[in-house]
C-alpha cells in the first residue's frame, strides 16, 4: 500500500541553526500539509500547500517556516532559525482529491 | 470551550471486549470525521472516515456520527491485544472550507491478553 515516508527519522539540531525535515508523499496525491505534535499535546495544524502554493497556515506558521516541493515527488518544511519550543514531532500528510489526508510516521526534532 | 474535546483515558480492558471512543466538538461548521490509531513513534494511521451522520462499519469497528449532539464515537468489537494505540478523533469543515484537521487530544487503549 502506498505510504507517505518522512526522513530523517529523527534530527538533533542546535538552537539557532536551520533545519530542514523531508517528504515524500503518495505519488499522485496533490494536497500536502504538515503538521506538528508537542510532546503529550495534541496533533497541531501548520500550512496546507496545493498548486505550488499555501493555501492555509496556522498562527505557529511564521515567518521562521517555508514549504517547498522542490521537485515532483518531495514536500520540504524549513525552520530558519530553531528555537527549543520548536522540539516536537513533525507529521507530512497528502491526500488526492476529495479523499482523508495520509500520515507519514514522522520526524522527531530535537532542539538543543 | 475546546472545538474538539476527546477523553485521554487511559483506557484498559479485557481481550474480547467491546471498546467505546468518543469526541465532543462545538464547532458545527465540521463535516467530516476521522478516526485515527497511532502506535507508539508512529505517524497517524487512518482507520475511519465519514462525512454523514449514522453509521459506518468496516470489520471489528464501526464510526458513529450524531452531528445533531455534536457528538462521534468509534466501536471496536472484539478487541486484540493489537489494537492497543492511541486513538485519535480528527475533524474538518466541508470541501472548499479550511482543510485543515482538528485532532482531539487522543484516547490511550490498552487491550490485556
Amino acid at each position: 500500500e502506498p505510504e507517505v515516508t518522512q526522513t530523517p527519522s529523527h534530527q538533533v539540531t542546535q538552537m539557532g541553526q536551520e533545519v530542514i525535515l523531508r517528504c515524500v508523499p503518495i505519488s499522485n496525491h496533490l494536497y500536502f500539509y504538515w503538521y506538528r505534535q508537542i510532546l503529550g499535546q495534541k496533533v497541531e495544524f501548520l500550512v496546507s500547500f496545493y498548486n505550488n502554493e499555501i493555501s492555509e497556515k496556522s498562527e505557529i506558521f511564521d515567518d521562521q517556516f517555508s514549504v517547498e516541493r522542490p521537485d515532483g515527488s518531495n514536500f520540504t518544511l524549513k525552520i530558519r532559525s530553531t528555537k527549543l519550543e520548536d522540539s516536537a514531532m513533525y507529521f507530512c500528510a497528502s491526500r488526492g482529491r476529495n479523499q482523508p489526508q495520509h500520515f507519514g510516521d514522522g520526524t522527531r526534532l530535537s532542539i538543543l | 470551550q475546546k472545538e474538539v474535546e476527546q477523553d485521554p483515558g487511559p483506557l484498559s480492558v479485557p481481550e474480547g471486549a467491546i471498546v467505546s471512543l468518543n469526541c465532543t466538538y462545538s464547532n458545527s461548521a465540521f463535516q467530516y470525521f476521522m478516526w485515527y490509531r497511532q502506535y507508539s513513534r508512529k505517524g497517524p494511521e487512518l482507520l475511519m472516515y465519514t462525512y454523514s451522520s449514522g453509521n459506518k462499519e468496516d470489520g471489528r469497528f464501526t464510526a458513529q456520527v450524531d452531528k445533531s449532539s455534536k457528538y462521534i464515537s468509534l466501536f471496536i468489537r472484539d478487541s486484540q491485544p493489537s489494537d492497543s494505540a492511541t486513538y485519535l478523533c480528527a475533524m474538518r469543515r466541508s470541501q472548499g472550507g479550511s482543510e485543515k484537521l482538528v485532532f482531539g487530544k487522543g484516547t490511550k487503549l490498552t487491550v490485556n491478553p
